[in-house]
């Protein structure tokens, strides 16, 4: 299957900092989309991006489907604790199939 | 109402043994999927039915077979179960068409002794 590698891998910061997060494919792809997987749970949708340089945001999360189509981005705004968990993107170019990324792990210290 | 449910959330077993895992989802989805993931919490994609016919099956053991009674059910039986099967399975499902992404279940930790 195709790799999307995340980066970082994992992120320790204190509450309220902003947080910044990529993936990065060698594929052209479609569509992008961000889930977060709390502990002990699956992963939810976030965020949906569906054409190149758009912008979306949902309260403090805002992503980017980058220029390339090879990459996207996601930031967090004024990190709270409940934003701990491990965050993914997927990305899709052959219908309905998304590929997942290496995750990135976010810790936000009180 | 759960949208993914799946059963058992916990699975502990001895190796050789077969087991099963239920999924089932109440969103009236084309597509569903059985993902495993790993220690290292990378998630891998095993198999997808749509409309009762297998489209994905990467290269996973044939221990491992899904079934699918109807559309809104996808069970995942392993057979002669190994330690290396240890992991986390999650289901889930979409809608055909790229704008809805999967929605997950919450996961089957199963545990191989």
């Amino acid at each position: 299957g195709q790799q999307l590698n995340q980066s970082p891998q994992s992120m320790f910061i204190q509450e309220g900092e902003d947080v910044s997060m990529n993936c990065t494919s060698s594929s052209i792809f479609n569509t992008w989309l961000w889930y977060k997987q709390d502990p002990g749970e699956g992963p939810v949708l976030l965020i949906a991006l569906y054409k190149a340089g758009e912008l979306t945001s949902n309260g403090r999360l805002t992503a980017q489907f980058g220029i390339t189509r090879k990459d996207s981005f996601l930031n967090i705004s004024a990190s709270i604790p409940s934003d701990v968990g491990i965050y993914f993107c997927a990305g899709e170019n052959t219908g309905n199939q998304f590929y997942f990324g290496t995750g990135t792990s976010l810790t936000v210290i009180p | 109402d759960t949208a993914v449910s799946q059963t058992p959330k916990y699975l502990v077993t001895q190796m050789g043994n077969d087991k099963s895992i239920k999924c089932e989802q109440n969103l009236g989805h084309d597509t569903m999927y059985w993902y495993k993931q790993d220690s290292k919490k990378f998630l891998k994609i095993m198999f997808s039915y749509n409309n009762k016919e297998l489209i994905i099956n990467e290269t996973v053991p044939n221990r491992f077979s899904p079934k699918s009674p109807d559309k809104a059910h996808l069970n995942l039986h392993i057979n002669s179960l190994e330690l290396g099967d240890s992991a986390v399975y999650f289901c889930a499902s979409s809608q055909e068409g790229r704008y809805y992404g999967y929605t997950f279940g919450s996961g089957t930790r199963l545990t191989v002794v």
